[in-house]
This record gives structure tokens, sequence and C-alpha cells, in this order.
């Protein structure tokens, strides 16, 4: 089984702060997603980064795939009260994966609250 | 687009009363997942289909549970019997292809008393 493990698990942070989130697996993914989620709603992709070593910026978002193509980070710079949510990482299993061919598999996730 | 829809958004039902889910998936998109969240165990995967056949149905706790899709725009998911333990917020999702960004409804929380 591949498992995705999410770093911290809670964040609470003031306004403008920095921050980063990490998604550690011991396995290899084909790409690896990252997904918001409110509360109330489904989660809702961000990004995705399919090349090892690869960084994308979305705004104040940024993030980096690792080489080996098995970690992951998020980094948010002067965060917002927005930016409050549940935040998924999600690895795509490789083609030799079978029927797990392209299924995610979720990290547990990384609670962020923003104050004011 | 509307995105995908599910339905009911809240179903509280009493133990052992059958319960259905339902789902329409973003059109053109060829694979949709059922999956489960809870605060212990996070987003599960219950069963998924490609071009409305089951792939992968590893995930569904018991016999209990069942999924079908009939046409490429419906899918349903069914409890029955329901117990208290099923009480979670059950997401619908859809993708256009292998390893491509989920599209996810907005849940139907259900609770089962």
């Amino acid at each position: 089984t591949q498992l995705l493990e999410q770093s911290p698990q809670f964040l609470s942070i003031q306004e403008g702060e920095n921050l980063t989130v990490y998604c550690n697996s011991s396995s290899v993914f084909s790409s690896l997603q990252w997904y918001r989620q409110e509360p109330g709603e489904g989660p809702v992709l961000l990004v995705t980064v399919v090349t090892g070593g690869e960084v994308k910026k979305l705004k104040r978002l940024t993030f980096q795939f690792g080489d080996a193509r098995k970690d992951s980070s998020l980094h948010i710079t002067a965060a917002q009260p927005g930016d409050t949510g549940l935040y998924l990482c999600a690895g795509a299993h490789p083609r030799a994966g079978g029927t797990s061919y392209g299924k995610l598999t979720f990290g547990q996730g990384t609670i962020l609250t923003v104050h004011p | 687009d509307a995105g995908v829809i599910q339905s009911p958004r809240h179903e509280v039902t009493e133990m052992g009363q059958e319960v259905t889910l339902r789902c329409k998936p973003i059109s053109g998109h060829d694979y949709l997942f059922w999956y489960r969240q809870t605060m212990m165990r996070g987003l599960e995967l219950l069963i998924y289909f490609n071009n409305n056949v089951p792939i992968d149905d590893s995930g569904m706790p018991e016999d209990r549970f069942s999924a079908k899709m009939p046409n490429a725009s419906f899918s349903t998911l069914k409890i029955q019997p329901s117990e208290p333990r099923d009480s979670a917020v059950y997401f619908c999702a859809s993708s256009p292809h292998r390893g491509a960004g989920y599209t996810f409804g907005s849940g139907t929380r259900l609770t089962v008393v």
C-alpha cells in the first residue's frame, strides 16, 4: 500500500506569516496533486506536479515535487485568512500499479487556520 | 459546466434503512470515483469506474455497500442496511483520464442514527 504522510496535521498562524506543508512517502508516484478543501465542500484541485524537481507557483503558493518523485511541499507566502482550509496532497499510482494505475492516494491533510 | 452534482446534500436515516446516494459526473469524464471522508480516516476510496465499468472496488467496506454506473452520466452508491458507523461525508469525483486531477462534488453528509 502506498501511503502519503502529511505534516504538520494542524497549523495555526497569523496573517502575513509564511508556512510550509510537507507530503512524504516511501513510494514513487507518477504525479502529485494538491487540493484545498473548505468546510461543507469537496476538495478543489490547486496544482499537479509531474516531473521530479518541478516547481510550480500559483500567486503566493509554491509547490515542489521531490527529485525522486516521493515527496512534495507546499509553501505559502504572506498567508491570508482566505487561505484557511484543509490542504490535501494526493499521489497518482504509476503504471506498474495494476488496477491502481491512475488512482490517487490521499494524505490525511493539514488543517490551516490563518488568523486576521 | 455545472461540475459534479451529488444528491442529496444531507441525509439522516435510521439504522437498518436503505440509503442511496447519487452522482452526475462531468460530461466527457471517463473516470468516476466514490470516496468517504471521516475525521479519523480521512479520504478513503471506495470504488472507481472507467467508462461505466467498475475497476477497483477493494475499498468497499463490506457487502452492505454497492455501487452502480448504468450510464456515463449517472452513478449510485447504496448502503443496505445502514449502520451508525457508516456516518460520514461521501464524495463523488470525476476525471477525464488516468492520473488527471479530480473534480469533486459537494458531497453528501450521511448521518445514521
